[in-house]
């Protein structure tokens, strides 16, 4: 079963503007991953939060971790066509040597 | 994707044949996962390997067997192929069980009829 669960399953916006994915989870964890996938394609990793951090950057993303909450966001600013794919969060629960991934949210971004 | 590669890409097969997908990487690295991947339930993970010959279940592995001879490759067999089967699998290689991401290949599209 899914550890982690994006909401919303689907998110339209237009270009330029923000997009804010959110992922929950069940126990705890080393660290949660984000990861996007383009149409037809493999999946690409984005971003790496552990659990000792609570907000990272890369470019325009921005992932925030409440432990508290077993919750995470992505926010992607300033958002382009090519952003238009599904994004994926994964966790590495503690204990366990394997990686379990959410059902995604599906982001177009309309130019 | 760099390193990762996937064959075969397209996959057509009748039910209760024997199935092999193959996983080959160049970047030497330790653990090799195989998820599948559906609507609605995300990638779930159906075998990996820690090691040449080390192998262990994931949550989806039944009617699914790995085999793991060498560092670079990663086989998943479906023993007997069911349409309950035709799905995307996707193969993905990391160094670490902790704290770096995994490189996914581009997936193979399997269908059973």
């Amino acid at each position: 079963s899914q550890q982690g669960e994006e909401d919303p399953q689907a998110l339209s916006i237009q270009e330029g503007e923000n997009a804010t994915m959110n992922c929950s989870y069940k126990t705890s964890i080393n660290n949660l991953q984000w990861y996007r996938q383009n149409s037809g394609r493999g999946l690409v990793h984005l971003i790496l939060i552990r659990s000792n951090e609570r907000e990272k950057h890369s470019g325009r993303l921005r992932v925030t971790l409440d432990t508290s909450k077993k919750s995470s966001s992505l926010l992607i600013t300033a958002s382009r066509a090519a952003d238009t794919a599904s994004y994926f969060c994964a966790t590495d629960a503690r204990g366990y040597q394997k990686v379990t991934f959410g059902t995604g949210t599906k982001l177009q971004v309309i130019p | 994707d760099a390193g990762i590669t996937q064959s075969p890409r397209h996959k057509v097969t009748e039910t209760g044949t024997p199935v092999t997908l193959r996983c080959h990487q160049t970047e030497n690295h330790r653990y090799m996962y195989w998820y599948r991947q559906d609507p609605g339930h995300g990638l779930r993970l159906i075998h990996y390997s820690y090691g040449v010959k080390d192998t262990d279940k994931g949550e989806v592995s039944d009617g699914y067997s790995v085999s793991r001879s060498k560092t670079e490759d990663f086989l998943l067999t479906l023993e007997s192929a069911t349409s309950s089967q035709t799905s995307v699998y996707f193969c993905a290689i990391s160094e670490s069980t902790q704290g770096i991401g995994y490189t996914f290949g581009s997936g193979t599209r399997l269908t059973v009829v």
